[in-house]
Protein backbone atom coordinates (compact mmCIF):
# COMPACT_ATOMS: atom_id res chain seq x y z
CA UNK A 1 0.00 0.00 0.00
CA UNK A 2 0.90 3.80 -0.98
CA UNK A 3 1.90 5.16 2.55
CA UNK A 4 4.19 7.71 4.48
CA UNK A 5 5.43 6.53 8.24
CA UNK A 6 6.65 8.26 10.71
CA UNK A 7 8.46 5.68 12.75
CA UNK A 8 9.16 7.32 16.01
CA UNK A 9 6.22 8.35 18.41
CA UNK A 10 8.15 10.83 20.39
CA UNK A 11 12.17 12.20 19.90
CA UNK A 12 13.79 13.94 22.69
CA UNK A 13 16.55 16.12 22.21
CA UNK A 14 18.86 18.30 24.61
CA UNK A 15 18.57 22.30 23.99
CA UNK A 16 21.99 23.26 21.09
CA UNK A 17 21.95 19.58 20.07
CA UNK A 18 21.33 18.37 16.79
CA UNK A 19 18.07 17.01 16.14
CA UNK A 20 16.61 14.52 13.53
CA UNK A 21 12.67 13.38 12.89
CA UNK A 22 12.24 10.75 10.27
CA UNK A 23 9.98 9.96 7.81
CA UNK A 24 9.73 7.44 5.15
CA UNK A 25 7.54 7.21 1.87
CA UNK A 26 6.03 3.84 -0.27
CA UNK A 27 5.30 5.16 -3.31
CA UNK A 28 5.60 4.66 -6.86
CA UNK A 29 6.73 7.04 -9.14
CA UNK A 30 7.85 10.63 -7.81
CA UNK A 31 5.93 12.05 -5.11
CA UNK A 32 5.91 15.32 -3.26
CA UNK A 33 6.89 15.85 0.64
CA UNK A 34 6.00 18.27 2.98
CA UNK A 35 6.81 18.56 6.32
CA UNK A 36 4.26 20.47 8.90
CA UNK A 37 4.31 21.65 12.48
CA UNK A 38 1.88 21.74 15.36
CA UNK A 39 2.10 23.65 18.11
CA UNK A 40 -0.17 23.05 21.59
CA UNK A 41 -3.51 24.25 20.32
CA UNK A 42 -2.50 25.37 16.83
CA UNK A 43 -3.55 24.40 13.15
CA UNK A 44 -0.73 22.81 11.45
CA UNK A 45 1.98 24.97 9.88
CA UNK A 46 4.06 24.39 6.44
CA UNK A 47 7.75 24.21 7.26
CA UNK A 48 8.94 22.77 3.75
CA UNK A 49 8.48 21.00 0.77
CA UNK A 50 10.52 18.83 -1.41
CA UNK A 51 9.13 18.97 -5.68
CA UNK A 52 12.27 18.36 -7.21
CA UNK A 53 15.87 19.59 -7.55
CA UNK A 54 18.26 19.42 -5.06
CA UNK A 55 17.98 16.96 -2.52
CA UNK A 56 18.73 19.27 0.45
CA UNK A 57 15.59 21.56 0.82
CA UNK A 58 15.93 24.43 3.43
CA UNK A 59 12.68 25.56 5.68
CA UNK A 60 11.08 27.81 8.08
CA UNK A 61 12.76 28.64 11.47
CA UNK A 62 15.94 26.86 10.88
CA UNK A 63 14.76 23.36 9.05
CA UNK A 64 16.07 21.59 6.56
CA UNK A 65 15.15 18.36 4.94
CA UNK A 66 17.03 15.66 2.69
CA UNK A 67 15.21 13.82 0.16
CA UNK A 68 16.99 10.07 -0.27
CA UNK A 69 15.06 8.45 -3.23
CA UNK A 70 16.94 5.28 -2.75
CA UNK A 71 16.04 4.81 0.86
CA UNK A 72 12.83 6.45 0.28
CA UNK A 73 12.98 9.29 3.15
CA UNK A 74 12.46 12.61 3.97
CA UNK A 75 13.89 13.25 7.13
CA UNK A 76 13.75 16.76 9.35
CA UNK A 77 17.25 17.57 10.38
CA UNK A 78 18.07 21.12 12.57
CA UNK A 79 21.68 21.64 13.19
CA UNK A 80 20.65 23.50 16.75
CA UNK A 81 17.71 22.17 18.28
CA UNK A 82 15.76 24.96 20.54
CA UNK A 83 13.12 24.67 22.92
CA UNK A 84 10.58 26.67 21.30
CA UNK A 85 10.78 23.63 18.72
CA UNK A 86 8.75 21.27 20.82
CA UNK A 87 5.99 20.22 18.68
CA UNK A 88 3.87 17.73 17.02
CA UNK A 89 5.90 17.04 13.56
CA UNK A 90 3.95 15.33 10.33
CA UNK A 91 5.41 14.57 7.64
CA UNK A 92 2.97 14.11 4.24
CA UNK A 93 3.31 13.04 1.22
CA UNK A 94 1.48 14.07 -2.56
CA UNK A 95 1.13 11.18 -4.36
CA UNK A 96 1.18 10.79 -8.39
CA UNK A 97 -1.21 11.01 -10.91
CA UNK A 98 -3.08 8.19 -11.34
CA UNK A 99 -2.78 6.94 -7.64
CA UNK A 100 -6.36 7.68 -7.13
CA UNK A 101 -5.04 10.13 -4.06
CA UNK A 102 -5.99 13.55 -4.76
CA UNK A 103 -4.71 15.04 -1.65
CA UNK A 104 -2.31 14.92 0.83
CA UNK A 105 -1.32 11.52 3.25
CA UNK A 106 -0.08 12.37 6.21
CA UNK A 107 2.11 10.42 8.87
CA UNK A 108 0.94 9.71 12.25
CA UNK A 109 3.10 12.50 13.66
CA UNK A 110 6.57 12.68 15.87
CA UNK A 111 6.70 14.53 19.10
CA UNK A 112 9.39 16.67 19.60
CA UNK A 113 10.57 17.48 23.11
CA UNK A 114 13.63 19.64 23.97
CA UNK A 115 14.80 19.36 27.22
CA UNK A 116 16.74 22.93 28.10
CA UNK B 1 -3.58 31.63 10.70
CA UNK B 2 -6.53 34.12 11.20
CA UNK B 3 -6.37 33.57 7.26
CA UNK B 4 -8.04 30.38 7.65
CA UNK B 5 -11.09 30.68 9.80
CA UNK B 6 -13.08 27.62 11.93
CA UNK B 7 -16.49 27.84 14.17
CA UNK B 8 -17.15 26.81 16.63
CA UNK B 9 -13.61 26.22 18.43
CA UNK B 10 -15.01 24.17 21.05
CA UNK B 11 -18.16 21.83 21.05
CA UNK B 12 -19.39 19.14 22.99
CA UNK B 13 -23.03 17.26 22.01
CA UNK B 14 -24.73 14.41 22.61
CA UNK B 15 -24.84 11.12 20.57
CA UNK B 16 -27.35 11.37 17.74
CA UNK B 17 -27.50 15.26 17.32
CA UNK B 18 -26.89 16.78 14.21
CA UNK B 19 -23.74 18.80 14.29
CA UNK B 20 -22.05 21.31 11.44
CA UNK B 21 -18.75 22.72 11.50
CA UNK B 22 -17.62 25.49 9.25
CA UNK B 23 -14.36 26.88 7.76
CA UNK B 24 -14.29 30.33 6.07
CA UNK B 25 -10.90 31.64 4.35
CA UNK B 26 -9.84 34.81 3.07
CA UNK B 27 -7.06 33.42 0.93
CA UNK B 28 -8.95 33.38 -1.99
CA UNK B 29 -7.79 29.72 -2.82
CA UNK B 30 -10.40 27.13 -4.81
CA UNK B 31 -9.34 24.02 -3.02
CA UNK B 32 -10.48 23.53 0.52
CA UNK B 33 -10.20 20.15 2.75
CA UNK B 34 -11.84 18.82 5.69
CA UNK B 35 -9.29 16.70 8.09
CA UNK B 36 -9.53 15.07 11.75
CA UNK B 37 -7.01 14.28 14.00
CA UNK B 38 -6.86 11.61 16.34
CA UNK B 39 -3.97 10.58 18.88
CA UNK B 40 -1.46 8.21 17.19
CA UNK B 41 -3.20 8.25 13.98
CA UNK B 42 -2.31 11.66 12.29
CA UNK B 43 -4.66 13.37 10.07
CA UNK B 44 -7.33 11.26 8.11
CA UNK B 45 -8.92 12.98 5.51
CA UNK B 46 -12.79 13.69 5.39
CA UNK B 47 -13.71 15.41 2.23
CA UNK B 48 -12.18 17.69 -0.15
CA UNK B 49 -13.09 20.10 -2.51
CA UNK B 50 -11.04 21.25 -5.69
CA UNK B 51 -13.64 23.67 -6.59
CA UNK B 52 -17.52 25.58 -5.53
CA UNK B 53 -18.95 21.95 -8.29
CA UNK B 54 -16.41 19.62 -7.21
CA UNK B 55 -16.78 17.38 -3.71
CA UNK B 56 -14.61 14.35 -2.86
CA UNK B 57 -14.64 12.03 -0.57
CA UNK B 58 -11.51 11.39 1.60
CA UNK B 59 -10.39 8.05 3.06
CA UNK B 60 -12.95 8.28 6.18
CA UNK B 61 -16.09 10.34 4.91
CA UNK B 62 -18.59 8.17 6.29
CA UNK B 63 -20.76 9.53 8.93
CA UNK B 64 -20.32 12.72 7.37
CA UNK B 65 -21.36 14.99 4.92
CA UNK B 66 -20.30 18.72 3.55
CA UNK B 67 -21.39 21.68 1.37
CA UNK B 68 -19.13 23.92 -0.53
CA UNK B 69 -21.25 27.24 -0.51
CA UNK B 70 -19.29 29.80 -1.70
CA UNK B 71 -15.36 29.59 -2.53
CA UNK B 72 -14.60 30.98 1.12
CA UNK B 73 -16.54 28.47 2.78
CA UNK B 74 -16.61 24.63 3.48
CA UNK B 75 -18.90 23.30 5.99
CA UNK B 76 -18.45 20.24 7.69
CA UNK B 77 -21.45 17.87 9.50
CA UNK B 78 -21.91 14.89 11.44
CA UNK B 79 -26.07 14.18 10.36
CA UNK B 80 -26.09 11.71 13.91
CA UNK B 81 -23.14 12.37 15.89
CA UNK B 82 -21.71 9.30 17.52
CA UNK B 83 -19.05 9.13 20.30
CA UNK B 84 -16.19 8.01 18.15
CA UNK B 85 -16.40 11.17 16.09
CA UNK B 86 -14.64 12.49 19.30
CA UNK B 87 -11.94 14.57 17.99
CA UNK B 88 -10.10 17.66 16.64
CA UNK B 89 -11.37 18.54 13.11
CA UNK B 90 -8.94 20.47 10.88
CA UNK B 91 -10.14 22.59 7.81
CA UNK B 92 -7.69 23.45 5.06
CA UNK B 93 -6.89 25.08 2.13
CA UNK B 94 -4.17 25.19 -0.84
CA UNK B 95 -4.43 27.29 -4.28
CA UNK B 96 -5.27 25.66 -7.60
CA UNK B 97 -1.67 24.27 -8.30
CA UNK B 98 -2.73 20.74 -6.51
CA UNK B 99 0.17 18.20 -5.89
CA UNK B 100 2.62 20.76 -5.15
CA UNK B 101 0.81 23.21 -2.77
CA UNK B 102 1.14 24.02 0.57
CA UNK B 103 -1.99 23.51 2.56
CA UNK B 104 -2.91 26.21 5.08
CA UNK B 105 -4.85 24.94 8.52
CA UNK B 106 -7.66 26.77 10.46
CA UNK B 107 -7.44 26.58 14.44
CA UNK B 108 -9.24 23.69 14.52
CA UNK B 109 -12.86 22.70 16.31
CA UNK B 110 -12.51 20.02 19.12
CA UNK B 111 -15.67 18.60 18.93
CA UNK B 112 -16.36 15.93 22.28
CA UNK B 113 -19.70 13.72 21.47
CA UNK B 114 -20.98 12.33 24.85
Amino acid sequence: AQSVAQPEDQVNVAEGNPLTVKCTYSVSGNPYLFWYVQYPNRGLQFLLKYITGDNLVKGSYGFEAEFNKSQTSFHLKKPSALVSDSALYFCAVSFPPGTGRRALTFGSGTRLQVQP
Amino acid sequence: DADVTQTPRNRITKTGKRIMLECSQTKGHDRMYWYRQDPGLGLRLIYYSFDVKDINKGEISDGYSVSRQAQAKFSLSLESAIPNQTALYFCATSEGQGRRDEQFFGPGTRLTVL
